[in-house]
């Protein structure tokens, strides 16, 4: 089982260019979440989606952008990258359930924006 | 904005002792859950407790849950050095009828068990 899949690991921009972080997921789950990680942070939360064609703002969702057009995959876009979005991204996913249901994580993405 | 306040920051253990790390939160829960990361890796759930549980227990791990204080309390007995790792509280906030709630993390508590 793979369970949630995020690429790249690692990179690195430069202050203004776009990218997408990438994260897949074969659990058949309808929700699923971006968060950036941070020292002294904790998890923030960044945008979310309850199913394909459904998304919304977290937290901190500004320079982010998703879309949903499968239950398998959650895109997550910077538009023009800034040295403040320098972080550790993680996609989690879980069941839509009342409440109770566990999040599964990816391994994480690791951007540096010089 | 952060539910869960995680305490202490950082803990340090001899191998075989107890850890014990709290969580205090803010607004009315129907249930609390911890994870735990390992250094470079993505959150692993640990385990749930509910509203109208008191105390639970999964292997070596004891979660408490006081709604009156809002605090919780996660204790990991006979530690070992593969239990060093962060330990996060997460609560659900919005609707949780439907499903469409989003959990919030604390920052966490960074465990290192000393061989």
């Amino acid at each position: 089982n793979a369970g949630v899949t995020q690429t790249p690991k690692f990179q690195v921009l430069k202050t203004g260019q776009s990218m997408t972080l990438q994260c897949a997921q074969d659990m058949n789950h309808e929700y699923m979440s971006w968060y950036r990680q941070d020292p002294g942070m904790g998890l923030r939360l960044i945008h979310y989606s309850v199913g394909a064609g459904i998304t919304d703002q977290g937290e901190v969702p500004n320079g982010y952008n998703v879309s949903r057009s499968t239950t398998e995959d959650f895109p997550l876009r910077l538009l023009s990258a800034a040295p403040s979005q320098t972080s550790v991204y993680f996609c989690a996913s879980r069941r839509l359930v009342a409440a109770t249901g566990e999040l599964f994580f990816g391994e994480g993405s690791r951007l540096t924006v010089l | 904005s952060q539910q869960g306040e995680e305490d202490p920051q950082a803990l340090s253990i001899q191998e075989g002792e107890n850890a014990t790390m709290n969580c205090s939160y803010k607004t009315s829960i129907n249930n609390l859950q911890w994870y735990r990361q390992n250094s470079g890796r993505g959150l692993v759930h640990l385990i749930l407790i509910r509203s109208n549980e008191r105390e639970k227990h999964s292997g070596r791990l004891r979660v408490t849950l006081d709604t009156s204080k809002k605090s919780s309390s996660l204790l990991i007995t006979a530690s070992r050095a593969a239990d060093t790792a962060s330990y996060f509280c997460a609560t659900p906030q919005g609707f949780t009828g439907a499903g469409s709630y989003q959990l919030t993390f604390g920052k966490g508590t960074k465990l290192s068990v000393i061989p």
